[in-house]
């Protein structure tokens, strides 16, 4: 069955630092998101995308966040200048369409720890 | 803000058992309830997407109902198994977006 990928698995980075997190949605999915997990807190969104640009996002998702699909393929999510409060489990997912009774399929998740 | 709420937070039970959880949403601009398995160290697992009121939705022994009047979902597993160890994600999808507002999740722990 298809699925999702994320890269890396974990990733730790000093604080002020950029990171990319890397995601390979599933091949004839149209949308895609990133959510995060703080450790012992819901599961958040952050940002939907769709037809190359940004559908939705949310409060979290502030200018030290963007997010790019570079190629067919890959979808990444870039964070400018780290902050400790950064660090998190980040989940990309995606979908076939907007509605209908399809699920968001998510990837395994990059941990990201900010030093 | 979308305020999703899920009972128990955890539950221990003896293999057999069978045992459910409940899922809260807004009432209001509903689209659709997922619920969602989520074992440690693995991606969220999709179980259900429900839609209409009074939806019931079946996957081997866990079967799901929807209120979207009341704003609750249940959750029911029927004879729990070891490998039911998990922790149960839903989410609501309002009619106003895309995205996914989480429950806080109910972690499962199944005795053998």
């Amino acid at each position: 069955e298809p699925e999702v990928t994320q890269t890396p698995s974990h990733q730790v980075t000093q604080m002020g630092q950029e990171v990319i997190l890397r995601c390979v949605p599933i091949s004839n999915h149209l949308y895609f998101y990133w959510y995060r997990q703080i450790l012992g807190q819901k599961v958040e969104f952050l940002v939907s995308f769709y037809n190359n640009e940004i559908s939705e996002k949310s409060e979290i998702f502030d200018d030290q966040f963007s997010v790019e699909r570079p190629d067919g393929s890959n979808f990444t999510l870039k964070i400018r200048s780290t902050k400790l409060e950064d660090s998190a489990m980040y989940f990309c997912a995606s979908r076939t369409d907007r509605w209908g009774n399809q699920p968001q399929h998510f990837g395994d998740g990059t941990r990201l720890s900010i030093l | 803000i979308l305020n999703v709420e899920q009972s128990p937070q955890s539950l221990h039970v003896q293999e057999g058992d069978s045992t459910n959880f409940t899922c809260s949403f807004p009432s209001s601009n509903f689209y659709a309830l997922h619920w969602y398995r989520w074992e440690t160290a693995k991606s969220p697992e999709a179980l259900f997407v429900m839609t209409l009121n009074g939806d019931e939705k079946k996957k081997g022994q866990i079967s799901a109902t929807l209120n979207t009047k009341e704003g609750y979902s249940y959750l029911y597993i029927k004879g729990s198994q070891p490998e039911d160890s998990a922790t149960y994600l839903c989410a609501f999808h309002n009619n106003a977006g895309n995205m996914l507002t989480f429950g806080g999740g109910t972690r499962l722990m199944v005795k053998p």
